[in-house]
């Protein structure tokens, strides 16, 4: 069955440091591999997504993520984190062929980001 | 474009009641997914219109119904309710080849 693992349930980093947040996926074919964040009380805003091609992603908001199927992870970073990141984070993966709509999601991982 | 608007914002209903939850997706897209999310079980699919028929479906039990019309509009409805199902109900939208959902802000259902 698909599934999403994000291992860190939450994660602090200081203002201007790095970020690199985990995913791994449990899926048969090649996956569709979609980075959202959410903010208190908001719905979900998509980061960036990956299909096919480069395996490097860059997304909104200056983060950019990297799949690597060998690992069957798709992690997402950004260089130097500002305070208005503090949100919770959702790794999900396109459940079936590209024309259907469901997304099976990770638990998410809530990044707190100290001045 | 607007994005995906979703109404009623917040809800408050008592055990065996039964509410509608509507969803209106981005202009032309024809794709609806619905979703719960609780801090327990986080985020879980519902199900998924096209076209005015479901075309997948989550594991839920059949107190959980949704339809679509032609304009794509979305309504979701959830009878006799229970306290578990307090929640918030996302819903997204996307085009014909659904490779991205955009979400709505979600309506949060609170069952006393």
């Amino acid at each position: 069955a698909q599934s999403v693992t994000q291992p860190d349930i939450h994660i602090t980093v200081s203002e201007g440091a790095s970020l690199e947040l985990r995913c791994n996926y449990s899926y048969g074919a090649t996956p569709y591999l979609f980075w959202y964040v959410q903010s208190p009380g908001q719905g979900l805003q998509l980061l960036l997504k990956y299909f096919s091609g480069d395996t490097l992603v860059q997304g909104i908001k200056g983060f950019e993520a990297e799949f690597k199927r060998s690992q069957s992870s798709f992690n997402l970073r950004k260089p130097s984190v500002h305070w208005s990141d503090a949100a919770e984070y959702f790794c999900a993966v396109g459940a079936g062929s590209s024309n259907t709509g469901k997304l099976i999601f990770g638990q998410g991982t809530t990044l707190q980001v100290k001045p | 474009k607007a994005g995906v608007t979703q109404t009623p914002r917040y809800l408050i209903k008592t055990r065996g009641q039964q509410v509608t939850l509507s969803c209106s997706p981005i202009s032309g897209h024809r794709s609806v997914s619905w979703y719960q999310q609780t801090p327990g079980q986080g985020l879980q699919f519902l199900f998924e219109y096209f076209s005015e028929t479901q075309r997948n479906k989550g594991n839920f039990p059949g107190r959980f119904s949704g339809r679509q019309f032609s304009n794509s509009r979305s309504e979701m409805n959830v009878s006799t309710l229970e306290l578990g199902d307090s929640a918030l109900y996302l819903c997204a939208s996307s085009g014909d080849r659904v490779e991205t959902q955009y979400f709505g802000p979600g309506t949060r259902l609170l069952v006393l």
